[in-house]
């Protein structure tokens, strides 16, 4: 069984650019979250996609965007970069969008914007 | 405002030593709640989760949760430390429906040989 994976691993990136994070779920989980992770701080839920349906999204502006395919893997998109972008992205998967589902986490996407 | 606090940024343990790291939440109803670890370059990793029942949550890697509601804790144990054992612990919660977690600060553990 695979687990979570994301790419890139690491990126750099400059104010202003744009920058797409990818994410595959777990095998039989249709269920995908974005955290963003700060230095030094808990990971903030940014949104979770369903079935390729947007299912909830926490305190992001708009320039946070995100996709969900039919094979239940997904992207993030952030527009317009900002230097307090520059943090770790965590997506989640779980076999569900219930309370009561498990996340697994990938090993995240270091983003630096300089 | 739902939040979760970790009182404890750091702290320092002996191999071999007792473990306890500290979580408050602050909801309306008692929520769904959870421990994760953090490696360096790892991703976060579940070690137990209490949704109802009993208090007394077993885990993974020798570790066990307690939830009292009365003090709106939910604290994680360990009776003796490995060295293999230094991380970052987060503790988190939803509420509701959704799969939402919202996670405390974190715990940074360093266990001296």
């Amino acid at each position: 069984e695979t687990g979570v994976t994301q790419s890139p691993t690491h990126l750099i990136k400059t104010r202003g650019q744009q920058v797409t994070l990818r994410c595959s779920s777990q095998s039989g989980h249709n269920t995908v979250s974005w955290y963003q992770q700060a230095l030094g701080q808990g990971p903030q839920f940014i949104f979770q996609y369903y079935r390729e349906e947007e299912n909830g999204r926490g305190n992001f502006p708009p320039r946070f965007s995100g996709l969900q395919f039919p094979n239940y893997s997904s992207e993030l998109n952030v527009n317009a970069l900002e230097l307090d972008d520059s943090a770790l992205y965590l997506c989640a998967s779980s076999s569900s969008g219930g309370a009561l589902e498990t996340q697994y986490f990938g090993p995240g996407t270091r983003l630096l914007v300089l | 405002a739902q939040s979760v606090t970790q009182p404890d940024i750091h702290i320092t343990v002996s191999e071999g030593a007792s473990l306890e790291l500290r979580c408050n939440y602050s909801y309306g109803a008692t929520p769904y709640l959870f421990w994760y670890v953090q490696s360096p370059g790892q991703g976060l990793q579940l070690l137990l989760k209490y949704f109802s029942g009993d208090t007394l949550v077993q885990g993974i890697k020798g570790f066990e949760a307690e939830f009292k509601r009365s003090q709106s804790s939910f604290n994680l144990r360990k009776p003796s430390v490995h060295w293999s054992d230094a991380a970052e612990y987060f503790c988190a919660a939803f509420t509701g429906g959704g799969n939402k977690l919202t996670f405390g600060t974190g715990t940074q553990l360093k266990v001296e040989l």
